[in-house]
């Protein structure tokens, strides 16, 4: 069974605060990590798409990835309380699907 | 781009009807589509894979005769809930891939309530 596993929080970080999010995945074939967002009643919305290892940025954005480790991080720089939502951490299976983890709930205290 | 469409928003139904949810890539062509159930405060759940001008895929424990899904084209996928009972209101949301490295991209949902 290939999984994707979170923590599922809540995760509080005060407001200026880097939050840090992370995930682990099993399928060590896998390609593609995404990482959505998704704020309660609303559909998840993409964030960051991170195919080789190491860093890559978007603005506050940070995703991290480690192949070797299986492991696939966000950083959120200078957290806002509007970043208050879920995180879901989404890996593909080599096939079409992809798989998604439980999400990562993340409060950030004004 | 890569912008899903999905109708409608909301729905309210009486028990026993039929409900369709529409659901477009707009600027991309979908060789999947995927369709997801989320109850209040629990995970995504996938409920169907579906590609072009094939029967859809179903995941263990969802009932394909209940939950019909027929993608007509490259940019539409429709998803009808049969029979509907107030145990099917959820949010049901589909989304949309361009191909096998990219990512999913989402419709705004649709919230069904089955009186």
């Amino acid at each position: 069974q290939k999984e994707v596993e979170q923590n599922s929080g809540p995760l509080s970080v005060p407001e200026g605060a880097i939050a840090s999010l992370n995930c682990t995945y099993s399928d060590r074939g896998s390609q593609s990590f995404f990482w959505y967002r998704q704020y309660s009643g609303k559909s998840p919305e993409l964030i960051m798409s991170i195919y080789s290892n190491g860093d890559k940025e978007d603005g506050r954005f940070t995703a991290q990835l480690n192949k070797a480790s299986q492991y696939v991080s966000l950083l959120i720089r200078d957290s806002q309380p509007s970043d208050s939502a879920t995180y879901l951490c989404a890996v593909n299976d080599e096939g079409d699907k992809i798989i998604f983890g439980k999400g990562t709930r993340l409060h950030i205290l004004p | 781009g890569a912008v899903v469409s999905q109708h409608p928003s909301r729905v309210i139904c009486k028990s026993g009807t039929s409900v369709k949810i529409e659901c477009r890539s707009l600027d991309f062509q979908a060789t999947t589509m995927f369709w997801y159930r989320q109850f209040p405060k629990q995970s995504l759940m996938l409920m169907a894979t579906s590609n072009e001008g094939s029967k859809a895929t179903y995941e263990q424990g969802v009932e394909k005769d209940k939950f019909l899904i027929n993608h007509a084209s490259l940019t539409l996928s429709t998803l009808t809930v049969t029979s509907a009972h107030p145990e099917d209101s959820s949010f049901y949301i589909c989304s949309a891939v361009r191909d096998g490295n990219s990512p999913l991209h989402f419709g705004n949902g649709t919230r069904l309530t089955v009186t």
